[in-house]
């Protein structure tokens, strides 16, 4: 089955730690994106990739790093300049610029 | 600037009676729309989505309407069941943009009573 997948589904980062966030996905789609979704808020845009080798930062990409060395994969890594990461984070990707996106189960991220 | 929002925080309706979600878009640019429903700790799932040269789209048991004159978007739901309850989400892609990003609104919270 076609999909995009998360790991993990729970994530306990420390102060001062970096952590990777995995997305993987297996449709093919040539554009991904990573939102982050805080309790009561809709999704707020932090990184996307359109191609291979590209991304661009969305409206929080401060304290976040994204690569895209192939086209199924666009890990997230949230650094420790990022003060306030505890969110629960979204991957989504498109096959094109004007469909909708399929999104990922998500990883909920806490600081402890 | 652009934005989506929706009107009501939260929409309890009785099992069985429709329910309508309304947002709202201030980007007259927007040509594509989509709905998403999103579980407690799940990712959001497309619902139905429309483009801007409709004003109504129906799917099974879902009708979008679309008013571009007052910029408006609803999402009615027929005959709403306890498995409806979750988030609705709507989002907007600006015709002026070749990015992809989508806008999301903060969402509504649908109560489905028994």
């Amino acid at each position: 089955d076609g999909g995009i997948t998360q790991s993990p589904k729970y994530l306990f980062r420390k102060e001062g730690q970096n952590v990777t966030l995995s997305c993987e996905q297996n449709l093919n789609h040539d554009a991904m994106y990573w939102y982050r979704q805080d309790p009561g808020q809709g999704l707020r845009l932090i990184y996307y990739s359109q191609i291979v080798n590209d991304f661009q930062k969305g409206d929080i990409a401060e304290g976040y790093s994204v690569s895209r060395e192939k086209k199924e994969s666009f890990p997230l890594t949230v650094t420790s300049a990022q003060k306030n990461p505890t969110a629960f984070y979204l991957c989504a990707s498109s096959i094109s610029s004007r469909v909708g996106y399929t999104f990922g189960s998500g990883t909920r991220l806490t600081v402890v | 600037g652009e934005s989506v929002g929706l009107h009501l925080p939260t929409l309890s309706v009785q099992e069985g009676d429709n329910s309508i979600i309304n947002c709202a878009y201030s980007n007259s640019a927007s040509d594509y729309f989509i709905w998403y429903k999103q579980e407690s700790g799940k990712g959001p799932q497309f619902i139905i989505d429309i483009r801007s040269n409709m004003d109504k789209r129906q799917g099974q048991r879902v009708t979008v309407l679309l008013n571009k004159t007052v910029k408006h978007l609803s999402l009615q739901i027929a005959a709403t069941q306890p498995g409806d309850s979750a988030v609705y989400f709507c989002a907007e892609n600006t015709g002026s943009s070749n990015t992809g990003k989508l806008i999301f609104g903060q969402g509504t919270t649908l109560q489905v009573k028994p």
